[in-house]
Formats: C-alpha cells, sequence, structure tokens
C-alpha cells in the first residue's frame, strides 16, 4: 500500500463544533504532517510527528490539536474554529530523517473543510 | 530560517514549448531539492528531486539542475503537453523532517 488516505474528504462546521480530520498510512513512515493549504496557496506546515512525538508546531493555535495514537494513524481535532480556518487540510507522511529518510513526503488527498 | 523563492508565479506555454522553473533557496546547508506538482483538485507529488553531489537529473521530459554555488534549483520541462498543466511547488528542506515549499508556479499549455 503506498497510499496515505484521510476522511473525511469534505466537512462543515459550526464554529461551536468539534470534529476530527483522521489520516492513515501503511507504508511504514515514521514521520506524519498536517499541512493547511489556502486556494492558490502553497502548503503550510502545522505540525510534524516524528515516532509518534510531536517534534514541530508552527505556532498553531490551540484550537487545532493533532494526535498520534500510533505508527499508522495521525488525527486533527478542531474545536472552536473561525471561517478564516477555512482550507484543504493535507496530511503528510515520510521516512523519517533518523532512519536515513530522504525527505520524501508522500500527501493524502485532503479534507476540503469549511467553517460556518 | 530558510527563505524560499520561485518564479515565475505564472507561466503559458504552447503545446511542444519548453519551460524552466527556477527556485532560490538560503541555506547552505540544503542536500535535498524537490520539485512537486499539484495538479487542480488534487495532492501535491514528486515528481522529480536530486541531491546536492550532482548537479542534474532527468526523468523523460523532466530534468532538474543544482547550481549549489548560486544556491539555486531549476525544473525543465520539455515537449510541454497539456496534462502538464498544473501547480508546481520548489520544496528545499528548512531542518529536521521538514520541507519548505515555494509559493508555486501556475503552467498553462495551451493546445
Amino acid at each position: 500500500d503506498t497510499e496515505v488516505t484521510q476522511t473525511p474528504k469534505h466537512l462543515v462546521m459550526g464554529m461551536t463544533n468539534k470534529k476530527s480530520l483522521k489520516c492513515e498510512q501503511h507504508m511504514g513512515h515514521r514521520a506524519m504532517y498536517w499541512y493547511k493549504q489556502k486556494a492558490k496557496k502553497p502548503p503550510e506546515l502545522m505540525f510534524v510527528y516524528s515516532y509518534e512525538k510531536l517534534s514541530i508546531n508552527e505556532s498553531v493555535p490551540s484550537r487545532f490539536s493533532p494526535e498520534c495514537p500510533n505508527s499508522s494513524l495521525l488525527n486533527l481535532h478542531l474545536h472552536a474554529l473561525q471561517p478564516e480556518d477555512s482550507a484543504l487540510y493535507l496530511c503528510a507522511s515520510s521516512q523519517d530523517r533518523l532512519a536515513g529518510g530522504n525527505n520524501e513526503q508522500f500527501f493524502g488527498p485532503g479534507t476540503r473543510l469549511t467553517v460556518l | 530560517g530558510e527563505n524560499v523563492e520561485q518564479h515565475p508565479s505564472t507561466l503559458s506555454v504552447q503545446e511542444g514549448d519548453s519551460a524552466v522553473i527556477k527556485c532560490t533557496y538560503s541555506d547552505s546547508a540544503s542536500n535535498y531539492f524537490p520539485w512537486y506538482k499539484q495538479e487542480l483538485g488534487k495532492r501535491p507529488q514528486l515528481i522529480i528531486d536530486i541531491r546536492s553531489n550532482v548537479g542534474e537529473k532527468k526523468d523523460q521530459r523532466i530534468a532538474v539542475t543544482l547550481n549549489k554555488t548560486a544556491k539555486h534549483f531549476s525544473l525543465h520541462i520539455t515537449e510541454t503537453q497539456p496534462e502538464d498543466s498544473a501547480v508546481y511547488f520548489c520544496a528545499p528542506p528548512g531542518g529536521y523532517n521538514k520541507l519548505i515549499f515555494g509559493a508555486g508556479t501556475r503552467l498553462a499549455v495551451h493546445p
């Protein structure tokens, strides 16, 4: 299996809702990432997990809460979001640099999030 | 931190022409230089990459060249086809397990 999968594909939520985005990979990658992508912009890194430990948080607001329950799964918990958080949320995975990985990141198809 | 600049922001060519996109980076320690392609509504996908110990790499119609002294690397697409129309991002590393994406180049190939 050489794919990263994400669910749901689309999500509409109100500002008081709590929801979660899910990401899964079975390539044995030990680095996993969350990116946010606005229209006509590059992916913007949010979080990096290395061996199931959070290694990078790019000063993301606490209304976004990542979780890595095991080496194949990555979640992003959402609470009290704002309309400006509407975007495509991309998950990615790669070999970890500790394992001699080359930084090639494999992206999931993304979740298109709309906050009303 | 790492500073990445990508040019041009848009590029329009006729089918069969060549296209060149340039990426300039600031971190002299960078040793891995990838290019990603993102078609409309799709995920970014790696199309070619190069390591710092070589100056050029080719894969059919695409190639990447690296000038470490000048700190830039370029994507070359020859004999462009309509299916090459997409946004292309350079993404040199910006630290451990971290890529810094350029602003992107929107390539349009007209039949």
